[in-house]
Formats: C-alpha cells, sequence, structure tokens
C-alpha cells in the first residue's frame, strides 16, 4: 500500500522567503510522487512529478522538489514566495507503472503574508 | 497540454433529485477516469476508477448504486448521483489519464463540480 503524510497542514511565509513543504511516502514498491496545487472552488494543477532518472526535479512556477528515498520523502520548496503562491498544496504517491489512482496527502495550506 | 472539461461546475437541487456531472478529455484519448470526492478542508479521496467500456471499480464505502459512473467512450465519463440527500453535498473532481497502465503519464484533472444538496 501507498501513502503520504504532509506534515504542517498550514504553512505561513513571507513574501520573498523560502516555502518548504514536506511530504513523506510510505511504498512497498518503487513509487511516482507528484505535487499538485490547488486553488479554491478548483481542480487540481500539476507542479511536478518524479518517475525516474534525476532525483531533483523541477516544476512550474518556480518550484522544485526532491526524492529522498534513504528519508522517503518528497519536499517541496521554492526559493521566494510570491501572493500568488497562496494555495492548497497536495503531496501524491501512485505505484509505479499501475496506472493505479493517486493515493494523496492531506493537503497544505500555503498562507503568504506580505 | 492535457485538458478535462468538467460540467457542471456548480450545481444547487433539492434533496431527492438526481444529478449528472460529466467529464470530458478534450484533446487526448482517456483509458482511464478517476472520480474524487473532496470534502471542505480534507483531501481527495478515490469513489471509482473507470475503464472505457468496463464497469467501473468502486473504492470501499462508496454504494455504487448511488453513485453511477458510465465510461462509453475514451473522452467521457459520467457521474451520477442518484436520490441525492444533504449528506451528498461535497466537491466532486475527475482526472483523465491515457496511460494506460503506466502511471508515469499525469493525471489530468477537471475544475471539479460543487454539489449543494438543500
Amino acid at each position: 500500500a501507498q501513502s503520504v503524510t504532509q506534515l504542517g497542514s498550514h504553512v505561513s511565509v513571507s513574501e520573498g522567503a523560502l516555502v518548504l513543504l514536506r511530504c513523506n511516502y510510505s511504498s512497498s514498491v518503487p513509487p511516482y510522487l507528484f505535487w499538485y496545487v490547488q486553488y479554491p472552488n478548483q481542480g487540481l494543477q500539476l507542479l511536478l512529478k518524479y518517475t525516474t532518472g534525476a532525483t531533483l526535479v523541477k516544476g512550474i512556477n518556480g518550484f522544485e522538489a526532491e526524492f529522498k528515498k534513504s528519508e522517503t520523502s518528497f519536499h517541496l520548496t521554492k526559493p521566494s514566495a510570491h501572493m500568488s503562491d497562496a494555495a492548497e498544496y497536495f503531496c501524491a504517491v501512485t505505484p509505479a507503472n499501475s496506472g493505479y489512482a493517486l493515493n494523496f496527502g492531506k493537503g497544505t495550506s500555503l498562507l503568504v503574508t506580505p | 497540454g492535457a485538458v478535462v472539461s468538467q460540467h457542471p461546475s456548480r450545481v444547487i437541487c433539492k434533496s431527492g433529485t438526481s444529478v449528472k456531472i460529466e467529464c470530458r478529455s478534450l484533446d487526448f484519448q482517456a483509458t482511464t477516469m478517476f472520480w474524487y470526492r473532496q470534502f471542505p478542508k480534507q483531501s481527495l479521496m478515490l469513489m471509482a476508477t473507470s475503464n472505457e467500456g468496463s464497469k467501473a471499480t468502486y473504492e470501499q464505502g462508496v454504494e455504487k448504486d448511488k453513485f453511477l459512473i458510465n465510461h462509453a467512450s475514451l473522452t467521457l465519463s459520467t457521474l451520477t448521483v442518484t436520490s441525492a440527500h444533504p449528506e451528498d453535498s461535497s466537491f466532486y473532481i475527475c482526472s483523465a489519464s491515457s496511460a494506460g497502465g503506466n502511471s508515469n503519464q499525469p493525471q489530468h484533472f477537471g475544475d471539479g463540480t460543487r454539489l449543494s444538496i438543500l
């Protein structure tokens, strides 16, 4: 079975500060990992994904995440927060090459203050 | 990029009404579609997985007679909430994948449907 744990249901940062959203996963098989962003009353938009290859993956809007197998982590970072980054962020996992649905974490609400 | 259109975006109706939600892949063939439910301030919970031309696979605890899913073509899946009651009020989101078993291809999400049952 696969699952993800997102530490911190709410994270608040100042505009221009580093954004760090934590995600740890549990998987009995090699995982594919994803980060999605959700704005109010909207669907999910893919930020980035890790499948194979380079463990540091870059996504849209300046976000990146690093897959660390030894730590079973896939934390999301952005060097400098913008006001427009305020949203709900979901980490998700699925078994590699399975075609299965995603298992989502509970989400982290990011607040960016001026 | 791949686009998934979900319609309607919002529904308000009386208790006992049946509501149909459509999920369309506009520029790719979706061999698999997923239906999720999201309660306020919570994560997405998978309800069912549907493959084109096959019966949907429902997650434990999801009533298949309550939530009817049809995936008759490679571009359209529908979720019908039958005899909806206030406890069915939620945000329903579909996603579509052309992966056909390869989850390397991300799922593309619709914008969701806000269902409110009075």
